[in-house]
């Protein structure tokens, strides 16, 4: 079975700056998918940005892009000038190739951008 | 709006109560998944449901009873609930269970249960 780690449980960043969220997960899997999710306060989560295990380009999204480092099993986040609407719960997943669109879920990790 | 609507978005009840959640969906899609979220921990995988028919169910106790009668709504139909049953239930969709980059899963905003 998959597990994924995310060892933060609170963070905070200051508006503009930058933040990085950190995520492991462990698999025995060569091919995988991992995506980061936000939750803000009104609860609806949102897909932040995806990525194939099989490339090793890093995503990019805007201001949101990922370190995605497939030997140490790490997909951490990194926010490019944060901002206030960035508050929010944010959940790393993983998705087996093949594996019928399950995802497994990290516990989370709380970031308050501070103005 | 992401197109997965749930109802109602708070719900109290006691042990002894029988309730129903709802989720609908209209993004055309036609998978539907239902995962719990408490406090602490991760986000718990509980049924999912394609074209109407269940195809996971994660031992998850028979006091939840899912009900999918068409593509685009899904209940949970809750009964003799434990105090421990209180938390976040949100529901989701896709296009169906493919997985992979693309068939991505939309979620509503969940109810909050609270169990006396």
């Amino acid at each position: 079975a998959q597990t994924v780690t995310q060892s933060q449980p609170e963070m905070s960043v200051q508006e503009a700056e930058t933040v990085t969220l950190s995520c492991t997960y462990d698999t025995s899997e060569n091919n995988y998918y991992l995506f980061w999710y936000k939750q803000p306060p009104s609860r609806q989560m949102i897909l932040v940005i995806r990525q194939e295990a099989y490339k090793q380009q890093n995503a990019t999204e805007n201001r949101f892009s990922v370190n995605f480092q497939k030997a140490a099993k790490s997909f951490s986040l990194k926010i490019s000038d944060s901002q206030l609407g960035d508050t929010a719960m944010y959940f790393c997943a993983f998705m087996k190739h093949d594996a019928g669109n399950m995802l497994t879920f990290g516990g989370g990790t709380r970031l308050m951008v501070k103005p | 709006e992401t197109g997965v609507t749930q109802t109602p978005r708070h719900l109290v009840m006691g042990m002894t109560n029988k309730k129903s959640l709802k989720c609908e969906q209209h993004l055309g899609h036609n998978a539907m998944y239902w995962y719990k979220q408490s406090a602490k921990k991760p986000l718990e995988l509980m049924f999912v449901y394609n074209f109407k028919e269940q195809t996971e169910n994660n031992s998850v106790p028979s006091r939840f009873s899912p009900e999918c009668p068409n593509s685009s709504h899904l209940f949970l139909h809750l009964h003799t609930l434990q105090p421990e049953d209180s938390a976040l239930y949100l529901c989701a969709s896709s296009q169906d269970l493919a997985g992979g980059l693309t068939d991505i899963q939309y979620f509503g905003a969940g109810t909050r249960l609270s169990v006396l």
